[in-house]
């Protein structure tokens, strides 16, 4: 199975801060991942698809790049809304696999 | 309104079997591919199987495969969940998910406890 290291597993930031987490797979996967935000007591949410694909909806201030085995989800300016926990996935080959998580706290 | 509403958790024995449901609604369901994720409470989010529009293409997490099958009913809009030989580390909040752009759409969860 493909390993997804996420990193950091959490962070302090502050309001208007410019945050970055990552994850690294242990292989190539392409671009097959997705990123996503969950708050406690709800369902995640798809923030990023493909790797750096917007979903309908989700403020610009989100993006994602990478491709092969090194992945970023950058929050360019946070917001009092965007302290969740946030996950990646591939969904390159099955079985498919999470990252631990970051969770980010103020 | 896409809605997935997951039935079936409780609380089990070890050893022994449980059958999840999720009712999917508000989209075609017979075109979409169906995803169980589940996840331990407080803890991460695990990828536990996924089955194509016709189930030609299933997978399963390593921690699952030979215990759990997954199905679906297209006719019935439903999803399911087969989960045998159910073990205390099987303990968690199940959700159901569609993959559209990523996993789009998600129930609330069903909680199965396995316990003695």
């Amino acid at each position: 199975a493909i390993q997804m290291t996420q990193s950091p597993s959490s962070l302090s930031a502050s309001v208007g801060d410019r945050v970055t987490i990552t994850c690294r797979a242990s292989q190539g996967i392409r671009n097959d991942l997705s990123w996503y935000q969950q708050k406690p007591g709800k369902a995640p949410k798809v923030l990023i698809y493909a790797a750096s694909s917007l979903q309908s909806g989700v403020p610009a201030r989100f993006s994602g790049s990478g491709s092969g085995t090194d992945f970023t989800l950058t929050i360019s300016s946070l917001q009092p809304e965007d302290f969740a926990t946030y996950y990646c996935l591939q969904d390159y080959s099955y079985p498919w696999t999470f990252g631990q998580g970051t969770k980010v706290e103020i | 309104e896409v809605q997935l509403v997951e039935s079936g958790g409780g609380l089990v024995q070890p050893g022994r079997s449980l059958r999840l449901s999720c009712a999917a609604s508000g989209f075609n369901f017979g075109d979409s591919a169906m995803h169980w994720v589940r996840q331990v409470l407080g803890k991460g989010l695990e990828w536990v199987s996924c089955i194509n529009w016709n189930s030609a293409s299933i997978g399963y997490a390593d921690s699952v495969k030979g215990r759990f099958t997954i199905s679906r009913d297209n006719a019935k809009n439903s999803l399911y969940l087969q989960m045998n030989s159910l073990r205390t580390e099987d303990t968690a909040l199940y959700f159901c998910t569609k993959w559209l752009a990523g996993l789009e759409y998600w129930g609330q969860g069903t909680l199965v406890t396995v316990s003695s």
